[in-house]
């Protein structure tokens, strides 16, 4: 299974854009990259995935590098309800294998 | 009742007790997961059901038996526990596989403490 690589934590301004990054450099070729988020007391939420281009909802962006071997979240304004913590997965079939994660907090 | 329910919520067992936890999806899926979540450490998958077949079993005690008898309920049945096995234990739910392109739900998850 990739290994992955997140900041610990990272800290942000509610309303300002933030950029989770994500090192996956073990990535095969047909894994996707997946991102979930646990709020605190809850079970982990589903963001957003993908494979190889950028992806957008209504949640998140994803940025995947050309070479996929990292990727970035992109929350375009943080608010005090994205505090959680954020898991980057590859994964593949019935694989999601969860890392530590980055812990995201939001200044108001 | 919506999404990926579990109860109960909150549970203290003793070493020798017996208890269950249930899980119920109501969301169509045909595939089903426990997940353990223990203090400080990343969340664990557990087993995995597909179609009302266990396809994955990562190395788990015998003394956490699985139970899936049809596509929206999961049980995980617990006996004979340590204090180590003190965790939040989730339970999701996806249309196939997850891990390709199928997002998982997960329910809120049982809080077990064992004495």
């Amino acid at each position: 299974d990739a290994k992955t690589t997140q900041p610990n934590s990272m800290e942000s301004n509610e309303e300002e854009p933030v950029h989770l990054p994500c090192n996956h450099s073990t990535i095969s070729g047909t894994d996707y990259i997946h991102w979930y988020r646990q709020l605190p007391s809850q079970g982990p939420e589903y963001v957003i995935h993908g494979l190889t281009s950028n992806v957008n909802n209504r949640m998140a962006s994803l940025a995947i590098a050309e070479d996929r071997k990292s990727s970035t979240l992109i929350l375009h304004r943080a608010t005090l309800r994205d505090a959680a913590v954020y898991y980057c997965l590859p994964s593949r079939r019935n694989k999601l294998v969860f890392g530590a994660g980055t812990i995201l907090r939001v200044k108001s | 009742e919506t999404g990926v329910t579990q109860t109960p919520r909150h549970l203290v067992m003793g070493m020798t007790n017996k208890k269950s936890l249930k899980c119920e999806q109501h969301l169509g899926h045909n595939a089903m997961y426990w997940y353990k979540q223990s203090a400080k450490k990343p969340l664990e998958l557990m087993f995995v059901y597909s179609l009302e077949e266990r396809v994955e079993n990562n190395s788990v005690p015998s003394r956490f038996s699985p139970e899936c008898p049809n596509s929206s309920h999961l049980f995980l049945h617990l006996h004979t526990l340590q204090p180590e096995d003190s965790a939040l234990y989730l339970c999701a739910s996806s249309q196939g596989l997850a891990g390709l392109y199928n997002e998982q739900f997960f329910g809120p998850g049982t809080r077990l403490t064992v004495l």
